[in-house]
């Protein structure tokens, strides 16, 4: 596709709820990295994939967070058991290599309830 | 002038106005820094990025500055329009080897026609 794309735009769930938010990156890249941006703050670093190796998931908060890339293009981010801390967005983000230019999809916005 | 606001410094500008917005990074071995725009409801795009065997890079109507001594970085936005307007964040990250981007704080610009 043009960019990277994240679905859904926007979710709210109940607190206890499972969610899982899409990553489409672009096509051929080979990094794929998710951030969680709270409001008013900068994006913070969560995970990265290297085609379907996950090579790095130090950012993840709990064990209630999961990631996967299973073939090495789409990525899912699952929370499990949400809770209201979790409200932020959520950021995907892709590169041709790693520590080139990354570029962004527009997020996924979690809410809590 | 320059403000604090509840989360973000805020920088307001009037259209034409040069802009210059600062960022201080925190690791001695970072050696690349991207300057990133985002919109609201949007993720961020990519600016303009430095080497830290640079110390000056422009591109159209923005410069980054890096000052390594003091850790320093800094996003000049010549003749700043509305359309401007928007939160900055510097990264940094390790151009060799395996890292990710580590974002600042951010900065709020907010351009007056």
């Amino acid at each position: 596709g043009a960019g990277v794309s994240q679905s859904p735009r926007y979710k709210v769930a109940k607190r206890g709820q499972d969610v899982a938010l899409r990553c489409d990156p672009i096509s051929g890249h080979v990094s794929l990295f998710w951030y969680q941006q709270a409001l008013g703050q900068g994006p913070e670093f969560l995970t990265y994939f290297q085609n379907e190796a996950q090579l790095d998931k130090s950012g993840l908060p709990s064990d209630r967070f999961f990631a996967e890339r299973p073939e090495g293009s789409v990525s899912t981010l699952k929370i499990q058991r949400t809770q209201q801390e979790d409200s932020a967005v959520y950021l995907c983000a892709s590169s041709g290599r790693t520590n080139t230019e990354a570029f962004f999809g527009q997020g996924t916005r979690l809410t809590v309830v | 002038g320059e403000s604090v606001g509840l989360h973000l410094p805020t920088l307001s500008v009037q259209e034409g106005d040069n802009s210059i917005i600062n960022c201080a990074y925190s690791n001695s071995a970072s050696d690349y820094f991207i300057w990133y725009k985002q919109e609201s409801g949007k993720g961020p795009q990519f600016i303009i990025d430095i080497r830290s065997n640079m110390d000056k890079r422009q591109g159209q109507r923005v410069t980054v500055l890096l000052n390594k001594t003091v850790k320093h970085l800094s996003l000049q936005i010549a003749a700043t329009q509305p359309g401007d307007s928007a939160v900055y964040f510097c990264a940094e990250n390790r151009e060799s080897g395996y890292s990710t981007l580590t974002f600042g704080k951010g900065t709020m610009l907010l351009v007056s026609p």
